[in-house]
Order: C-alpha cells, then structure tokens, then sequence
C-alpha cells in the first residue's frame, strides 16, 4: 500500500505570510497532482508534475516535484483568505489510472 | 458541461434503511470513482469503473456496499442496511481515457454526498 503522508497537517497564519507543505513518500510516482477542496465542495486539481525536479507556478503557488519523484512540495507566497481550504497529493503509480491521496492538509488564512 | 452531478446533497436516515446515491460522470470520461471522506480516514477510493465495468472494488467496505454503472451517464452507490459508522461525505470523480504516454488528466469530483446514518 503506498502512503502519501502530508505535513503539516493543520496550518493557521495571517494574511500575507509564506507557507510550504509537503507530501512524502517511499514509493516512486509517475505523476503527482495537487488538489485543493473548499467547505461542502470537492478537492478541485491545481496542478500536475511529471518529470523529476519539475517546478510549475500557478500565480502565488509553486509546485515541485521531488527529483527522485517521491516527495512534493507547494510552497504560498503572501497568503490570502481565499487560500483557506484542504489541500491534497495524489499520486499516479505507473500509468494507474486510480490515484492515492495524501492524508491532507488543513490551512486556515486569517485577515 | 455541468460537470460531476451527484445527488442527493445531503442524506439522513435511520440505521438498517437503504440509501442509493447517484452520480452522472462529464460526457466523454471513461473512468469513474467512487470515494468517500471522514475526518479520520481522509478520501479513501471504495471502487471504480472503466467503460461502465467494475475495475476494482477492493475498498468496499464489506457486502452491504455495491455499486452499479447501467450506463456510460450514470452510476449508484447503494448501502443496505446502512449503519451509523457509514456516514461520511462520499464523492463521484470521473476522468478522460489516459492516452499516449498514459500521463493523468486529474479527477474531476462532484460535490458529494454527506450521509448520515442515525
């Protein structure tokens, strides 16, 4: 069973403040997407990384991807209150078509 | 496209009644999930389908789940007898053939299902 484990898992900062959470694994992925899910809604997909060491940004968000592809990061800059939510990896193993979801990570971005 | 519709939007009944969700995928996904989230587990996948055919159903929690896909537009969830330990937030998710190099185009998720079983 692979395990995407997150941290951290709860996250409260002020407005205007950096943040990075991380998704960690031993097994490799050939691709890892991240989601992010507001209150009463479904996770809805940010971005997906394929190649090792890859790095996408998606305005104030930046992805990478581990150089081994085992680990990800999403690092915010200036945090907003729009920001708030849950925020999910998931990681494809081979050409899987099921994905396996990380554990989460709860961000609370207060004014 | 409107997207994953999942109905209905919230759910309470009685332990030992028989709840059926619903789920009508985007036109022209192949794949389609079912999850179901709680605080403890997080999203875990109960079964999904290609082309309308059971692929895996090793989530299933045990026989009192079952899912059906009668037909590319439309997929059920039922629980009987549902106990109090089934509630949680489950989710329909669908998703384009994967192609080529076989790289994945993400989930598109519903807006789920809270059931709670009293």
């Amino acid at each position: 069973t692979q395990l995407l484990e997150q941290s951290p898992q709860f996250l409260s900062i002020q407005e205007g403040e950096n943040l990075t959470v991380y998704c960690n694994s031993s097994s490799v992925f050939s691709s890892l997407q991240w989601y992010r899910q507001e209150p009463g809604e479904g996770p809805v997909l940010l971005v997906t990384v394929v190649t090792g060491g890859e790095v996408k940004k998606l305005k104030r968000l930046t992805f990478q991807f581990g150089d081994a592809r085992k680990d990800s990061s999403l690092h915010i800059t200036a945090a907003q209150p729009g920001d708030t939510g849950l925020y999910l990896c998931a990681g494809q193993t081979g050409t899987a078509s099921k994905l396996t979801f990380g554990t989460g990570t709860r961000l609370q971005v207060t004014l | 496209d409107a997207g994953v519709i999942q109905s209905p939007r919230h759910e309470v009944t009685e332990m030992g009644q028989e709840v059926t969700l619903r789920c009508k995928p985007i036109s022209g996904h192949d794949y389609l999930f079912w999850y179901r989230q709680t605080m403890m587990r997080g999203l875990e996948l109960l079964i999904y389908f290609n082309n309308n055919v059971p692929i895996d159903d090793s989530g299933m929690p045990e026989d009192r789940f079952s899912a059906k896909m009668p037909n590319a537009s439309f997929s059920t969830l039922k629980i009987q007898p549902s106990e109090p330990r089934d509630s949680a937030v489950y989710f329909c998710a669908s998703s384009p053939l994967l192609v080529g190099t076989g790289r994945h185009y993400g989930y598109t998720f519903g807006s789920g299902t809270r059931l709670t079983v009293v």
